[in-house]
């Protein structure tokens, strides 16, 4: 089956600890995407990637860093350096029409 | 700036009714126009889109309508069902600058239809 996986389902990581999600697609898709949903908040673009090996922020960088490798995976790394990293983050990617997207992660700093 | 607004933060309908969930927006250079539908702890799916070429499109009970003047679209489920209740999000992006299809989203509907 084509899709997007994302793992894992729940994370859980003490504070001042570095933590990567995985994002994996087989839908053969040049563009890749990470958002983070808060409540209330709908979702907002952390970093993209269209192309293998090119990456950009989006509206809320800060605080993490991304990886573009492979066309089929794009990892997000959540740095110590993010202030308020408790969230649900969605990865998706997209062909020439619409964005696909993952399952998500439900990460947790303790 | 938020530049996609969905000014309803719920909306609760009887099932078998009509659901309108509106969205406006405030750049001129969206051009085309998607609703998601999302459950709790799920990834979004994707419903249905609207180019700015047109201002209709419909795909069994959803029809979207883009009135670009007014820089305003809205969703329509006809019949509501009360699988139908989730949060949906609209969300708008520049095609016509070239492959970038990054979308910018609204902060979501809840909508709940009643038995």
């Amino acid at each position: 089956d084509g899709g997007i996986t994302q793992s894992p389902k729940y994370l859980f990581r003490k504070e001042g600890q570095n933590v990567t999600l995985s994002c994996e697609q087989n839908l053969n898709h040049d563009a890749m995407y990470w958002y983070r949903q808060d409540p209330g908040q709908g979702l907002r673009l952390i970093y993209y990637s269209q192309i293998v090996n090119d990456f950009q922020k989006g509206d809320i960088a800060e605080g993490y860093s991304v990886s573009r490798e492979k066309k089929e995976s794009f990892p997000l790394t959540v740095t110590s350096a993010q202030k308020n990293p408790t969230a649900f983050y969605l990865c998706a990617s997209s062909g020439r029409t619409e964005q696909f997207f993952g399952p998500g992660t439900r990460l947790t700093v303790l | 700036d938020q530049q996609v607004k969905q000014n309803s933060p719920s909306l609760s309908v009887q099932e078998g009714r009509i659901s309108i969930l509106n969205c406006d927006y405030t750049n001129s250079m969206f051009d085309y126009f998607l609703w998601y539908k999302k459950y709790p702890a799920e990834g979004p799916t994707f419903l249905i889109s609207i180019s700015s070429i047109k201002d209709k499109n419909e795909d069994g009970r959803f029809t979207v309508f883009l009135n670009k003047s007014a820089k305003h679209l809205s969703l329509h489920i006809v019949p509501s069902q009360p699988g139908d209740s989730a949060v949906y999000f609209c969300a708008a992006s520049e095609r016509s600058g070239g492959s970038n299809y990054k979308l910018t989203f609204g902060k979501g509907t809840l909508l709940t239809v009643n038995p």
